[in-house]
């Protein structure tokens, strides 16, 4: 029962264009959402996040989206570099059990061409 | 100011073998969170513990697994008797408390176990 969802596995960009990434939710109690990076061999890097209370956040090339209703988050980078190469995460915050535990998407591999 | 360390980034067992995997977190955090990831899956929780205290462990596995943070010294996750489907990499994240809004967990670069 996957929690956080990633349906594309992967998603080539040409660099100074945008890049699209996105995930939907089931669980309604998910109070934050977040993305992260990751290099091979590396641990996660935090990228950027939103609250559940709002629709929008933009850091820099990072924009993250959040439609509650649809139970669906998008994070758009623009434009796109090479060095943005790697495998993203979506991440929601569980407030279940005392904890803030993350439950992670399956990631998705960007690959943004020269 | 050093981030979230994890030792030994590598780590090979034999089945029936005993795995311990170590996290020091980032200075002046008290809360430890361990994931594990196996191939081609994203991250899955398995435990949240501050000092001396398990405070969520309902991801972890009901036998073999066992985690502890101590007053003093780094987090540990323990794996008794390693099966090959213990073969995974193992990320340890710590933040600085919880509130309001959420406090970012930082990750370490991750225990790779091999069971063999």
């Amino acid at each position: 029962d996957q929690q956080v969802k990633q349906n594309s596995p992967s998603l080539s960009v040409q660099e100074g264009r945008i890049s699209i990434l996105n995930c939907d939710y089931t669980n309604s109690m998910f109070d934050y959402f977040l993305w992260y990076k990751k290099y091979p061999a590396e641990g996660p890097t935090f990228l950027i996040s939103i609250s559940s209370i709002k629709d929008k956040n933009e850091d820099g090339r990072f924009t993250v989206f959040l439609n509650k209703s649809a139970k669906h988050l998008s994070l758009h980078i623009v434009p796109s570099q090479p060095g943005d190469s790697a495998v993203y995460f979506c991440a929601a915050s569980d407030p279940g059990g005392g904890s803030e535990k993350l439950v992670f998407g399956k990631g998705m591999k960007l690959t943004v061409n020269p | 100011n050093a981030g979230v360390m994890q030792n030994p980034r590598h780590l090979v067992r034999r089945r029936g073998q005993e795995a311990r995997l170590r996290c020091s977190p980032m200075k002046g955090h008290s809360h430890v969170y361990w994931y594990r990831q196996l191939p081609e899956e994203g991250l899955k929780f398995m435990v949240y513990l501050q000092k001396e205290n398990i405070i969520d462990e309902s991801g972890m596995p009901k036998e073999r697994f066992s985690a502890e943070f101590p007053k003093e010294g780094p987090s540990i996750l323990r794996i008794q008797q390693v099966v090959r489907g213990d073969s995974a990499a193992y990320f340890c994240a710590s933040s600085h408390e919880q509130g309001v809004p959420y406090n970012e967990q930082f990750f370490g670069p991750g225990t790779r176990l091999t069971v063999l």
